[in-house]
C-alpha cells in the first residue's frame, strides 16, 4: 500500500531563517506531488505541484521553492522565512488520472516568530 | 472568478442525518471530491463525483448536479467522531483542483 511521509510534524523557526520540509512517498511510482498551505478557517492553498523529477510547477509568487531530486521526494524550501509564511503546510500524491484523489501527509505547522 | 460556496459552520445531533451543500461556479467542470479533514490534522478523501446522481459510501453518500452547480455530502447515523471539517473541491476545465473553505460539522451528543 501506498504511504506518505512529512516532516517534521512542528517547527518554530526565526524570522529571516531557512526552512526545508521534506516530503517521501513509498508504495507507488511516478506520482504526482503537491505542497499546499492552509490558513486558519481558509481553503487550502496550491503552492507547488510536480508531474516528475526536475519539473515543478509554481502556483502563486513566494519568498518559497521547491524541488524533486527524487520520483517519490518533494522538499519545500525558503532561503529567508517571512512572518507570513507561518501556516500548515501540506504534502499531498495523486495518481496520474484526473479522478485520482489527493492523500495527504500529516501536515507540519510552521510558526515563524 | 471561480468560486466554491460551502457553509461555514453547522450542528447536529448524534444519531441524527446532516447535508452538507456545496455549490460553485467554476471554468469548466470534471469533478467534485470531498474531503474529511479533523482538527489539526490532514485531509482525508471521502467521495467523488463526475456524474449527476448520488454515490453512497455506507454512513456517507455524495451527490452532484452538474446543471445546477451543487453537490451535497450526506451523514447518517452520525457519531462524534464525525466532527471534522468537510471540503469541497473541484476539478476546472484546466483539471486545476479549486477548493472551498470547508464546513465546520459540530456534532452534539
Amino acid at each position: 500500500s501506498q504511504t506518505i511521509h512529512q516532516w517534521p510534524a512542528t517547527l518554530v523557526q526565526p524570522v529571516g531563517s531557512p526552512l526545508s520540509l521534506e516530503c517521501t512517498v513509498e508504495g507507488t511510482s511516478n506520482p504526482n506531488l503537491y505542497w499546499y498551505r492552509q490558513a486558519a478557517g481558509r481553503g487550502l492553498q496550491l503552492l507547488f505541484y510536480s508531474v516528475g523529477i526536475g519539473q515543478i510547477s509554481s502556483e502563486v509568487p513566494q519568498n518559497l521553492s521547491a524541488s524533486r531530486p527524487q520520483d517519490r521526494q518533494f522538499i519545500l524550501s525558503s532561503k529567508k522565512l517571512l512572518l507570513s509564511d507561518s501556516g500548515f503546510y501540506l504534502c499531498a500524491w495523486s495518481g496520474t488520472e484526473p479522478s485520482s484523489p489527493l492523500h495527504f501527509g500529516n501536515g507540519t505547522r510552521l510558526t515563524v516568530t | 472568478g471561480q468560486n466554491i460556496d460551502q457553509p461555514t459552520e453547522m450542528t447536529a445531533t448524534e444519531g441524527a442525518i446532516v447535508q452538507i451543500n456545496c455549490t460553485y461556479q467554476t471554468s469548466g467542470f470534471n469533478g467534485l471530491f470531498w474531503y474529511q479533514q479533523h482538527a489539526g490534522e490532514a485531509p482525508t478523501f471521502l467521495s467523488y463525483n463526475v456524474l449527476d446522481g448520488l454515490e453512497e459510501k455506507g454512513r456517507f453518500s455524495s451527490f452532484l448536479s452538474r446543471s445546477k452547480g451543487y453537490s451535497y455530502l450526506l451523514l447518517k447515523e452520525l457519531q462524534m467522531k464525525d466532527s471534522a471539517s468537510y471540503l469541497c473541491a473541484v476539478l476546472d476545465s484546466n483539471y486545476q483542483l479549486i477548493w472551498g473553505a470547508g464546513t465546520k460539522l459540530i456534532i452534539k451528543p
